[in-house]
Formats: C-alpha cells, sequence, structure tokens
C-alpha cells in the first residue's frame, strides 16, 4: 500500500465548477499538509499548508483535512480554464519540522473547460 | 522570486555512459536542494537532500555511487547518473530551499531522462 493516494484523473469540469481534490493517506503520523499545482514543464509550487486538523481558505482554494479519516481535499470554488494544472499533495510528520521529507502523492491532473 | 532552473530539460543517453543534470537558483541562494525522481504514473519520490558545501545525504535505496551529487555553491547543485541503465530512466526534478525565507521547496521543471 502506497503511503499517499490520489486518483491521477484527469478531472473534467465547465468553468465555474466546484473542484474537489483530494488524498488519502496511512501514516498516521502525518502533521503538515500541502496542496502544490503544476503546470505542464513547470515545477511544482506550493498553494497552500495546513498543519493537523482543519481548514484552511485562501480565496477560491479551500484545503481540509480530516485527521481521523486520514483524508484530506483541495476545493476550489468557480473553477477558471487557468486552474488546469496536475495537483499535488505532499505531507511530513511531525519530526520533519523543516518539512524535508515529503511524501508526494501522484497528483490529479485537472481540466477545466471554457 | 524564488525560481529554479534545470539544464537539460531532456536528454537522451546510451546505456553505460553518464550524465549529469544541473539544478540552479536564479534569484535566491539555496541552503539546501533536494532530487527527486518521479517514474510513470508514481508519486515524486525524494532521492537525496544536499546542504551547499556538504556530502548529500541519500534516501534509503538510493546508490550514493551511482547517483553523484554537487552542491559545491549556494546557487547550483548538480546530479550525475553514472553508468546509466535503462531503468533510471525517470523525470528528475530538484528543489531549493533558503531557510532564511522559510521553509518552502521552490522546484525546478525537472529533467526527463531516456537511457537506451
Amino acid at each position: 500500500q502506497k503511503e499517499v493516494e490520489q486518483d491521477p484523473g484527469p478531472l473534467s469540469v465547465p468553468e465555474g465548477a466546484i473542484v474537489s481534490l483530494n488524498c488519502t493517506y496511512s501514516n498516521s503520523a502525518f502533521q503538515y499538509f500541502m496542496w502544490y499545482r503544476q503546470y505542464s514543464r513547470k515545477g511544482p509550487e506550493l498553494l497552500m499548508y495546513t498543519y493537523s486538523s482543519g481548514n484552511k481558505e485562501d480565496g477560491r482554494f479551500t484545503a481540509q483535512v480530516d485527521k481521523s479519516s486520514k483524508y484530506i481535499s483541495l476545493f476550489i470554488r468557480d473553477s477558471q480554464p487557468s486552474d488546469s494544472a496536475t495537483y499535488l499533495c505532499a505531507m511530513s510528520d511531525e519530526e520533519d519540522t523543516g518539512f524535508q521529507k515529503l511524501v508526494f502523492g501522484t497528483g490529479t491532473r485537472l481540466l477545466v473547460s471554457p | 522570486g524564488a525560481v529554479v532552473s534545470q539544464h537539460p530539460s531532456w536528454v537522451i543517453c546510451k546505456s553505460g555512459t553518464s550524465v549529469k543534470i544541473e539544478c540552479r537558483s536564479l534569484d535566491f541562494q539555496a541552503t539546501t536542494m533536494f532530487w527527486y525522481r518521479q517514474f510513470p504514473k508514481q508519486s515524486l519520490m525524494l532521492m537525496a537532500t544536499s546542504n551547499e558545501g556538504s556530502k548529500a545525504t541519500y534516501e534509503q535505496g538510493v546508490e550514493k555511487d551511482k547517483f553523484l551529487i554537487n552542491h559545491a555553491s549556494l546557487t547550483l547543485s548538480t546530479l550525475t547518473v553514472t553508468i546509466a541503465h535503462p531503468e533510471d530512466s525517470s523525470f528528475y526534478i530538484c528543489s531549493a530551499r533558503d531557510f532564511r525565507r522559510g521553509d518552502e521547496q521552490y522546484f525546478g521543471p525537472g529533467t526527463r531522462l531516456t537511457v537506451t
């Protein structure tokens, strides 16, 4: 079993839709949870990160962590064609205070059509 | 700011030869650089971590004599795949961090290596 599972997609939605991207994980020691966005031929860029459980909102993006279910989500409201990219979740444990040992999901490819 | 480049973006080499991949931080000093590998349909896997001027720390299962990492300056790290084999064909991506700016890693665009 992989430490982090993520549906590779692609996930196709129309412009304006609410998008839900998810990851599940098996290591209960994970405390830091990140979402990266990767455009074609570019490196991943950090979108949001959360510590432990709860929600975090930044503009159209909301990150949600449910540690009891070992499940994290990224919601994108009013999705735009410019949101089309691959979204990767990443995690690290309490000991990794410098985020040096990130464990990534495979990434979900999102396509937002005009 | 915080731009990381990689060169080359794509390389093909013959089995048995060595290939070097460069990772540069263009507008900041990278106190730490990380090298990842991604096989098709798999996740990014950390190979090694290097601090400027120090030997790299390799993750379990990564052969340090095969994947030579040099981080001789605050803006450049190189990964050399020695005696490459077809199973080394993968996507190699680096990231860089300046601890004075925080914990975020800034990723390069990656290098596609194909060994024939």
